[in-house]
């Protein structure tokens, strides 16, 4: 069973630029979810989608921060315009009904703003 | 709301060591519980896992069990090895509304020496 998949690995950008990010869940999940990484800290959950609808975006900073998850399969993260303080890791992670809660995490995207 | 308490680190054990990183959680309801593993430049990886009170998850040599009377779910191993250090993040999943929400600590980093 193929994982998480995300791309980039990395990237660095200049603050103001826009950036945006990539997840394909395990098949035939239909939660997935997008963490915030800040080095030394736990993840934050940004957002949360149950097919191709958002049940959980209340971190979500919607001023400069948007996702989408088209047909209910992959899912995009979209920073417009980036901060110094978004330097973070992006996790994506998908989770069944049969995982009682649990996910599958991707390696996910270090992002660092210069 | 729900939330997860870890044991600050870093912890630093000698090889063959006992490990014990403690967990607490707040919760309005029955949560399961987990706890993670992120090796350095990975994503998470799902450890062990318990749905019910008094549930113990196991793997790897890890165990920890679910204490509900404590609001408890300390990691414990009984000899530790190099290839163990890493950031170890308890978690707890309890569903609101429809969908089930994913909560973290704040982690722990465990080093290991030879």
């Amino acid at each position: 069973e193929a994982g998480v998949a995300q791309s980039p690995r990395y990237k660095i950008i200049e603050k103001r630029q826009s950036v945006a990010f990539w997840c394909n869940p395990i098949s035939g999940h239909a939660t997935l979810y997008w963490y915030q990484q800040i080095l030394g800290q736990g993840p934050k959950l940004l957002i949360q989608f149950q097919n191709n609808g958002v049940v959980d975006d209340s971190q979500l900073p919607k001023d400069r921060f948007s996702a989408e998850r088209l047909k209910g399969v992959d899912s995009t993260l979209k920073i417009q315009p980036a901060k110094l303080e978004d330097s973070a890791v992006y996790l994506c992670a998908s989770s069944s009904f049969r995982a009682q809660g649990g996910a599958f995490f991707g390696q996910g995207t270090r992002l660092t703003v210069v | 709301g729900n939330s997860v308490t870890q044991m600050e680190g870093p912890v630093t054990l000698s090889e063959e060591a006992f490990l014990t990183i403690n967990c607490t959680y707040t919760a309005t309801g029955y949560p399961s519980l987990f706890w993670y593993v992120q090796y350095p430049g990975e994503g998470l990886q799902l450890l062990l896992k318990a749905t019910k009170a008094d549930d113990k998850g196991s793997n790897k040599g890890f165990e920890a069990t679910y204490r509900k009377e404590t609001t408890s779910f300390h990691l414990e191993k009984g000899s530790v090895q190099v290839s163990d250090s890493a950031v170890y993040f308890c978690a707890l999943s309890l569903f609101s509304g429809s969908a089930r929400q994913l909560t973290f600590g704040s982690g722990t980093q465990l080093t290991v020496l030879p």
